[in-house]
């Protein structure tokens, strides 16, 4: 199985700062035949499901505010908030879906208003 | 606009069952493979199971393997997981998941195992 490990666990940031996420998976999610990395990043506020923020790793869901960024590649990720709102308190998620239907979530962060 | 409705969940003693369904709208149901998240209190996201649009392929995280049985009916556009030998950790939300195309969630619905 492919194991995704989150850092850290969690963060408080200043309102109008920057938020900076890692995910780090135990197998490359980058697939070589379409050059593409299997890599997603999910937000939870308490008492919703999961929302989708980024999908192939920098790929922003249609709706989604763009001081939301991913990047990386192969097994190190990062999600990065670049200016800290309030309505982003929450628990962030990176997920591979290389191993379809087998999907597995990092631990989660924590990203708290300092 | 695609809907996804699980119910199903309820306080269940230690090595009671439980069938939890998810009704969904908004899609060619058949088409997609659907996948079982759950999320234990307070804790992260654990995927559980999937199946193929057909049904007839069928997944299960190893520490699910024999207690737990995803199904589908296409006629009902529903789909279904069992679970058997109910154990306090299985106490969770359960998230129905459509894992083809635009990935989709239901609301969640929670099983409690308590005696």
């Amino acid at each position: 199985d492919i194991v995704l490990t989150q850092s850290p666990d969690s963060l408080a940031v200043s309102l109008g700062e920057r938020a900076t996420i890692n995910c780090k998976t135990s197998q490359n999610v980058l697939y070589s035949s379409n050059n593409k990395n299997y890599l997603a990043w999910y937000q939870q506020k308490p008492g919703q499901p999961p929302k989708l923020l980024i999908y192939w790793a920098s790929t922003r869901e249609s709706g989604v505010p763009d001081r939301f960024s991913g990047s990386g590649s192969g097994t190190e990720f990062t999600l990065t908030i670049s200016s800290l709102q309030a309505e982003d308190v929450a628990v962030y998620y990176c997920l591979q879906y290389q191993s379809t239907p087998r999907w597995t979530f990092g631990q989660g962060t924590k990203v708290e208003i300092k | 606009e695609v809907q996804l409705l699980e119910s199903g969940g309820d306080l269940v003693q230690p090595g009671g069952s439980l069938r939890l369904s998810c009704a969904v709208s908004g899609f060619t149901f058949s088409n997609f493979g659907m996948s079982w998240v759950r999320q234990a209190p307070g804790k992260g996201l654990e995927w559980v199971s999937a199946i193929s649009g057909s049904g007839g392929s069928t997944y299960y995280a190893d520490s699910m393997k024999g207690r737990f049985t995803i199904s589908r009916d296409n006629s009902k556009n529903t789909l279904y997981l069992q679970i058997n030998s109910l154990r306090a950790e299985d106490t969770a939300v359960y998230y129905c998941v459509k894992i083809e195309g635009s990935w989709s969630w239901g609301q969640g619905t929670l099983v409690t195992v308590s005696s």
